[in-house]
């Protein structure tokens, strides 16, 4: 069965510091992977989103990502956090279902804390 | 302006009494989910429907049922609401076009029973 660890419960950054977010998967066949994010009170948007092609790929708000195979990873990166920012970051893969469509398995999420 | 909408946004009820959460969506997605977040354990997938009519269980559906009658609506009922379903409910939609798997949520409903 397909996993998604998020290992950082909780980060906290200064404003205008670099962040990295891990992110480390579980599946047994090449991934379609996510990363969301949820403001407080909001519903969930999608930040970037990884297929296949370039492993460094590059989503909205200034962030990237990159998938490495031999590590089951997708850790996310931004190298100037602003203190809009804050927020829960999720990680999630997806496996495509019989018929169309995904399931996404979510990691449990990190609280990006932004100081200013 | 594309969107999946959901009602009620909160909801405060008590055990056994029966409850529908409503999600709409515009895009004409085939592809609709439901998840519940839970502090410490993201999100879960609970039911989803590959197109009206075709629904399937996801990772937690029990004390869940739904329906999928008209392709833009897919409801998320609860017969016999208990204290353990109080939770933070999205509702997500998708085309199932292969190139085309990025889900799109809804607000969320935060529901609590007592």
């Amino acid at each position: 069965a397909q996993s998604v660890t998020q290992p950082d419960i909780h980060i906290t950054v200064s404003e205008g510091a670099s962040l990295e977010l891990r992110c480390n998967y579980s599946y047994g066949a090449t991934p379609y992977l996510f990363w969301y994010v949820q403001s407080p009170g909001q519903g969930l948007q999608l930040l970037l989103k990884y297929f296949s092609g370039d492993t460094l790929v590059q989503g909205i708000k200034g962030f990237e990502a990159e998938f490495k195979r031999s590590q089951s990873s997708f850790n996310l990166r931004k190298p100037s956090v602003h203190w809009s920012d804050a927020a829960e970051y999720f990680c999630a893969v997806g496996s495509i279902l019989t018929g169309g469509g995904n399931k996404l398995t979510f990691g449990t999420g990190t609280q990006l804390k932004v100081e200013l | 302006e594309a969107q999946v909408t959901q009602n009620p946004r909160y909801l405060i009820t008590v055990t056994g009494k029966k409850l529908t959460v409503t999600c709409s969506q515009n895009m004409n997605h085939e592809y609709m989910s439901w998840y519940r977040q839970d502090p410490g354990l993201g999100l879960r997938q609970i039911y989803y429907s590959m197109n009206v009519e075709v629904t399937d269980k996801g990772d937690v559906p029990e004390g869940y049922k739904v329906s999928r009658k008209e392709k833009r609506n897919f409801p998320l009922i609860l017969e016999s609401p208990s204290p353990n379903q109080t939770s933070l409910y999205f509702c997500a939609s998708s085309l199932r076009d292969r190139d085309s798997y990025e889900q799109y949520f809804g607000p969320g409903t935060r529901l609590t029973v007592t």
